[in-house]
């Protein structure tokens, strides 16, 4: 079946490091993939998506390109600041017509002041 | 603008009691609806998803059971609870695409003791 595999399972950064958060995949054909951020006790609020090889999907200073040739979706930020401290979590929309979405075990960061 | 209502907020119950959680999302028509399972500090688990009232497709065996009453609704119960069944139960809509993003409810919170 489909699977996402986030690398880091937690980050710890200062503030105006550069972050970076490996999400990799496998899916037969084509998936939608996704980033997505969660905060304690909250649901988890849509980052940003991209649908194509070689599209770059952005939001709030994040951005990730689809690679299928390495099937990775990595997550990167120039310039982290405390308030990006929680769980980032990595998924894929299968596209072949069965409305299932699957996400990784997500990485949590921690951004110091 | 869409608005998803999740109810109750979070629950105590004993091991082999009933449970029903709800889901009411305003402001959209047909929407496709989910819901995911989060054990503490854990990924997200797709449970089931809905395309249309009255049909309900289930992603993951844990002794639950869905439903789609109305267009706006969806609900998810079982008759006798399990420990395992503890966690963060989070209701999700997307548009009728299958690749379009989910948009997460605040969540219920369920403790089984």
């Amino acid at each position: 079946g489909d699977s996402v595999t986030q690398t880091e399972g937690q980050v710890a950064l200062s503030e105006e490091d550069f972050l970076t958060i490996h999400c990799n995949y496998s899916a037969s054909g084509y998936p939608a993939l996704f980033w997505y951020v969660q905060y304690p006790g909250e649901g988890p609020q849509f980052l940003f998506r991209a649908s194509r090889d070689k599209e770059k999907g952005s939001s709030r200073g994040f951005e990730a390109t689809y690679d299928k040739g390495t099937t990775s979706f990595h997550l990167r930020k120039a310039s982290v600041q405390e308030s990006d401290s929680a769980v980032y979590y990595c998924a894929l929309g299968d596209n072949t017509g069965n409305y299932k979405y699957v996400f990784g075990a997500g990485t949590r960061l921690k951004v110091i002041a | 603008a869409q608005t998803i209502h999740q109810w109750p907020v979070a629950e105590i119950k004993a091991v082999g009691s009933p449970l029903s959680l709800g889901c009411t999302i305003k402001g959209k028509s047909s929407p496709n609806l989910y819901w995911y399972w989060q054990a503490t500090g854990g990924t997200l688990q797709q449970l089931f998803y809905s395309i249309t009232v009255g049909q309900v497709e289930s992603v993951v065996q844990l002794n639950l059971s869905a439903s789609r009453p109305k267009d706006d609704q969806f609900i998810l119960s079982t008759e006798k609870l399990l420990l395992s069944h503890s966690g963060f139960y989070l209701c999700a809509w997307s548009l009728s695409s299958n690749t379009g993003q989910l948009y997460f409810g605040e969540g219920s919170k369920l403790t089984v003791l």
